[in-house]
């Protein structure tokens, strides 16, 4: 069966510190990968796909980054944390054929908090 | 701005009693409503994927039903118990992003109270 593992569960940064949060897939091959945020009251945002690796697409303009090293695994990364940056940030996986009629199967999220 | 609206914000719900919730979503270039329940501390699960105008779908005593032509679904829990307390996001994708991108509503927090 696929398992989806990311880590850490918290963190607790200041202001301007870098950042690298991870995510990797188990069971299955050639995924589509997924990171999202939801800030405080509002619904998920995402903020990176990818479909293969080295094949990072952005979904908004932000001090973020994203990577795709290996097949099953996607790390969400940053130079310097912004306040703006807190929030709670999920990975979320889904097999790669077809449109968005695939469900996504989801990490069990970082609470990332910038001081 | 999020296309996908989700209401109530929230609802409290006694033990036993049924209720339902909704989702608006742009009801042109519709490909998929998908639905997922978020219970408090775990990760958000999946529990229906509608793509046909009309489509209902049942797991348990939860059930969801979507019209496509003007954009909305609607999820039903029956005799609902405090197992059924969570937040329940439904997300929309569209037929010309062929990735898998799905836009999140900001969801429905259910709660409920023996």
């Amino acid at each position: 069966s696929q398992t989806i593992h990311q880590w850490p569960a918290t963190l607790v940064q200041p202001v301007g510190s870098p950042l690298s949060l991870e995510c990797t897939v188990e069971g299955t091959s050639n995924p589509n990968l997924y990171w999202y945020r939801q800030a405080a009251g509002r619904g998920l945002q995402l903020l990176f796909y990818s479909v293969g690796i080295g094949q990072i697409s952005s979904e908004v303009p932000q001090n973020l980054s994203a990577s795709r090293p290996q097949d099953r695994q996607f790390i969400l990364s940053s130079k310097k944390l912004l306040l703006s940056d807190s929030g709670f940030y999920l990975c979320a996986w889904s097999v790669s054929y077809g449109y968005s009629n695939q469900p996504q199967h989801f990490g069990d999220g970082t609470r990332l908090s910038i001081l | 701005i999020l296309n996908v609206e989700q209401s109530p914000q929230s609802l409290h719900v006694q033990e036993g009693d049924s209720t339902n919730f909704t989702c608006s979503f742009p009801s042109s270039n519709f490909y998929a409503l998908h639905w997922y329940r978020w219970e408090t501390a775990k990760s958000p699960e999946a529990l229906f994927v509608m793509t046909l105008n009309g489509d209902e779908k049942k797991k348990g005593r939860i059930s969801a039903t979507l019209n496509t032509k003007e954009g909305y679904s609607y999820l039903y829990i029956k005799g609902s118990q405090p197992e059924d307390s969570a937040t329940y996001l439904c997300a929309f994708g569209t037929a010309t992003d062929s990735w898998g991108k799905l836009q999140f509503g900001a969801g429905t927090q259910v709660v409920v109270t023996p």
